[in-house]
């Protein structure tokens, strides 16, 4: 069947540093991974996508590649700011979403 | 451009009665998936509606069901409440329908439920 397990949090970094965040899926055929990011007291938003092996999205400065090899999806940014806290959902064929991993970027 | 709104924002409702969840969605959508969301999870998906039919459907029992009206817009009807049933329902459009589409969804910002 289809599932994503992501990395459980919360994540907690300083203003500047350098974020990753695992997902690795299960699936049968060829999925589209997505990240969606909740931010608080709003909804869920499209983050980033990618239908296909290899392919990787970006967006605000978050990055992901579909690694098919790894079955995995790990979301990345290289500087996070205090405005990039929010929870992070790891997402496959846009209806199997992982738990959740909130970020606190403190100053 | 008109966002995905949905009504009502909180309710609360006791073990064994039936609640209506109402969204509308984006302008120019046609399809609508309900979504739970319980306290710490993520989004479960429970099933899709495009051009009115059902196209899709997760885990969930017969007792959660839904409509969708020429206007694109949707209901989800939960019958027999249970105490599990407490979560976020989300609802959230796409241009076009089919459960493997890569198009964005937009999501609404949710009717929170409470059964006690």
């Amino acid at each position: 069947g289809n599932s994503v397990t992501q990395m459980e949090g919360p994540v907690t970094l300083s203003e500047e540093a350098f974020l990753t965040i695992n997902c690795t899926y299960t699936a049968t055929g060829y999925p589209s991974l997505f990240w969606y990011v909740q931010y608080p007291g709003e909804g869920l938003q499209l983050l980033l996508k990618a239908t296909k092996a290899d392919d990787k999205g970006s967006n605000k400065g978050f990055e992901a590649t579909y690694r098919k090899e790894t079955t995995s999806f790990h979301l990345e940014k290289g500087s996070v700011q205090v405005s990039d806290s929010a929870v992070y959902f790891c997402a496959l064929n846009q209806f199997y979403f992982g738990t959740g991993t909130s970020l606190t970027v403190i100053p | 451009e008109t966002g995905v709104t949905q009504s009502p924002t909180h309710l609360i409702k006791t073990r064994g009665q039936q609640v209506t969840l109402r969204c509308s969605s984006q302008s120019g959508h046609n399809t609508v998936s309900w979504y739970q969301q319980a306290l710490g999870q993520g989004p479960q998906f429970i099933f899709q509606y495009y051009r009115e039919e059902e196209n899709g459907r997760g885990n969930f029992p017969p007792r959660f069901s839904g409509l969708q009206f020429p206007n694109y817009s949707s209901e989800l009807n939960v019958n027999a409440l249970e105490l599990d049933d407490s979560a976020l329902y989300l609802c959230a459009s796409t241009p076009r329908g089919g459960v493997a589409s890569t198009d964005t969804q937009y999501f609404g910002p949710g009717t929170r439920l409470t059964v006690l």
